[in-house]
């Protein structure tokens, strides 16, 4: 079965810390679609980035960073020196033709 | 134009009435989705629309009926909902049809929070 699990539900952190959010994922498909998303308390989902199963090199956008692992089926999200911007829940999902299998979500607060 | 556009904002809409929720994109895209979204939870699918035809419906109560009248274009026409109903309600869209595979990314519009009494 597709499923995505994320299973920290809230975490809160001081400004400048750095903080990873994990995602495990089941798929019976070779090759499929990572995502992640950010929602702020405005609503909007943010995408943020996409990895396809053959691409394991991990990626670094400015303060963001994602460490893929097949090997462990996990898609994880470092911030590196979070700040209060970053509060929002942030979800993984996975493709399944054309659907996104979501996660839970993490709630993230970044206190100043 | 690189946003999907959602009107309105709000909503609330009473138990009898007729409502349509709107969901716009100018990029070209070729996929259309509806999400409806509650409080503490993720996004659930709803539909799919791929080259304005539909092409996947969740099990979705008929009182939610889509439409798709142009390829930018996506509405969401509500009747004799119940209050259960409200939540934030979510457009996507994504470059590709269905057909095309599911590597393309979504990208969401801010919703339409609905309120029903």
């Amino acid at each position: 079965a597709q499923k995505v699990t994320q299973a920290q539900t809230e975490i809160s952190v001081v400004e400048k810390e750095d903080v990873t959010l994990d995602c495990v994922y089941e798929t019976r498909d070779t090759t499929y679609y990572l995502f992640w998303y950010k929602q702020p308390p405005s609503g909007e989902l943010v995408f943020l980035i996409r990895r396809n199963s053959f691409d394991e090199q991990n990626e670094i956008s400015g303060r963001y960073s994602w460490n893929f692992q097949k090997s462990t089926s996990s898609f994880n999200f470092t911030i590196t020196a979070s700040q209060v911007v970053d509060s929002a829940v942030y979800f993984c999902a996975l493709s399944d033709v054309g659907k996104l299998i979501f996660g839970q979500g993490t709630e993230l607060s970044v206190k100043p | 134009d690189t946003e999907v556009t959602q009107t309105p904002k709000h909503l609330v809409m009473g138990m009898t009435n007729k409502k349509s929720l709107k969901c716009e994109q100018h990029m070209g895209h070729r996929a259309m989705y509806w999400y409806k979204q509650k409080a503490k939870k993720p996004p659930e699918l709803m539909f799919v629309y791929s080259y304005e035809k539909l092409s996947i419906n969740e099990s979705v109560p008929s009182r939610f009926s889509p439409e798709c009248p142009n390829s930018s274009l996506l509405n969401l026409h509500l009747h004799a909902l119940q209050p259960e109903d409200s939540a934030l309600y979510l457009c996507a869209s994504s470059q590709a049809g269905l057909a095309g595979g599911s590597g393309n990314e979504q990208f969401f519009g801010p919703g339409t929070r609905l309120t029903v009494l």
